[in-house]
């Protein structure tokens, strides 16, 4: 299996903030990485796929990058209803896809 | 609209088993793989298997397999988890998610989750 790592755990932000969320794989997966948000209590949602592509929907806020095994999550300004737990989907070896441990992104 | 609306709560004992449903309405349910994703209590995301519901191929992680069935029937568009033999480890929320593209396996719309407990 392909492991993925996401730092950090847990991070504390203000509105307004930048936030960067990293995600590192064991190998590499080349640009096939999906980013996804949970809010308590509620199913994931898409962010990102292809490591870069905004999903429809998704405010622009959000951006992500990165190639090969590292890839990073990006909130340019911190809003309100961000404030959730941020998943790093790997999906190269599409018959063991794999999710990084999330990062959860508290209020500070 | 895509909607995924999964079956409720469940409570069950060890032993017993289990089928819970996902059914999928604003799409071509046959033509996108439907995945399935455990999230035990405060926990996060594993992917347990997915299942192309157009010829019903079906693929599972390899740390499901054998433990679960996945299964469809396209003509009333609905996905499957089934357990023959539950434990109390399978307490869990467990989703169902549509897989887009065949490229990046992303899953695009997800149903609200059902609730597995087993306790004694």
């Amino acid at each position: 299996d392909i492991q993925m790592t996401q730092s950090p755990s847990s991070l504390s932000a203000s509105v307004g903030d930048r936030v960067t969320i990293t995600c590192r794989a064991s190998q590499t997966i080349n640009n096939y990485l999906n980013w996804y948000q949970q809010k308590p209590g509620k199913a994931p949602k898409l962010l990102i796929y292809g490591a870069s592509i905004l999903q429809s929907g998704v405010p622009s806020r959000f951006s992500g990058s990165g190639s090969g095994t590292d890839f990073t999550l990006t909130i340019a300004s911190l809003e309100p209803e961000d404030f959730a737990t941020y998943y790093c989907q790997q999906s190269y070896i599409t018959l063991s896809l794999t999710f990084g441990g999330g990062t959860r992104v508290e209020i500070k | 609209e895509v909607q995924l609306v999964q079956s409720g709560v469940e409570v069950k004992k060890p032993g017993e088993s289990l089928k819970i449903s996902c059914q999928a309405s604003g799409y071509s349910f046959s033509n996108y793989w439907i995945g399935w994703v455990r999230q035990m209590p405060g926990k996060g995301l594993e992917w347990m298997g997915f299942i192309y519901p157009g010829d019903s191929d079906t693929k599972y992680s390899p740390s499901f397999q054998g433990q679960v069935t996945i299964s469809a029937d396209k003509s009333i568009s609905t996905a499957y988890l089934q357990w023959s033999r539950l434990q109390a480890s399978d307490t869990a929320i467990y989703y169902c998610a549509r897989q887009y593209s065949s490229t990046f396996y992303q899953f695009d719309f997800w149903g609200q989750g059902s609730l597995v407990t087993v306790s004694s």
